[in-house]
């Protein structure tokens, strides 16, 4: 079985930073990856982690400690335009099929 | 624009009717993903195609289809529609093998009654 654990919101102000945690736990795992989606709309990609430590791309990071089954996405300087879902989802077996996380939502306050 | 094509973008049903969901990618990706979204959830995946000529089952198969067409096209079939399908349709492709980001179409809203 598998399962990924995110919580379901974060509130926070503009300028400030979030971090979502993703726990998970798989009986395979190659990696982990993060999408973002806005409230009606398509879900893009953020990032993938496939080896620990800190991947970082503008304001946004991801984080994966494979001995923890853990991961983390951090969003900095936060704007409102962040404001929407993140699912983090795991890559379990050598292909690129992908198990999504429920989702946190996160909103963005002026 | 390059990207993933669903239509239709909105269906509503009756139950027991069929209809095919039709996905295009004009990106060259070997591999295409159908996933189902419902109010609040993650996204849970129906079938993929890891490459032309190849389709397997994903955590939720039961009550659909799918037709890897050829490289571009990867259709979903409701044969019997039921209200538990009223979902998000969301198809997806990538390139084969490890860690490549999923391009995601505009999704298919389908309610049926």
């Amino acid at each position: 079985g598998q399962s990924l654990e995110q919580p379901s919101e974060v509130t926070a102000v503009e300028g400030a930073i979030v971090q979502i945690n993703c726990t998970y736990q798989t009986s395979g795992f190659y990696g982990l990856s993060w999408y973002q989606q806005h409230d009606g709309g398509a879900p893009t990609f953020l990032s993938y982690n496939a080896l620990d430590g800190l991947e970082e791309t503008g304001r946004f990071s991801s984080f994966l400690s494979r001995s923890d089954s853990y991961g983390y996405l951090l969003l900095q300087e936060l704007q409102m335009k962040d404001s929407a879902s993140y699912f983090c989802a795991v890559r379990k077996a050598a292909g690129n099929k992908l198990t999504f996380g429920g989702g946190t939502r996160v909103l963005v306050k002026p | 624009n390059a990207g993933v094509t669903q239509t239709p973008k909105f269906q509503v049903l009756k139950t027991g009717q069929s209809m095919t969901l039709q996905c295009a990618q004009d990106m060259n990706h070997n591999s295409m993903y159908w996933y189902r979204q419902d109010p609040g959830m993650g996204l849970r995946l129906i079938y993929y195609s890891a490459s032309e000529g190849t389709t397997d089952k994903g955590e939720v198969p039961n009550g659909y289809n799918v037709s890897r067409l050829n490289k571009r096209e990867f259709s979903l079939r409701l044969e019997s529609a039921a209200p538990s399908q009223t979902s998000v349709y969301f198809c997806a492709s990538s390139e084969q093998g490890g860690g490549y980001g999923y391009t995601f179409g505009s999704g298919t809203r389908l309610t049926v009654v």
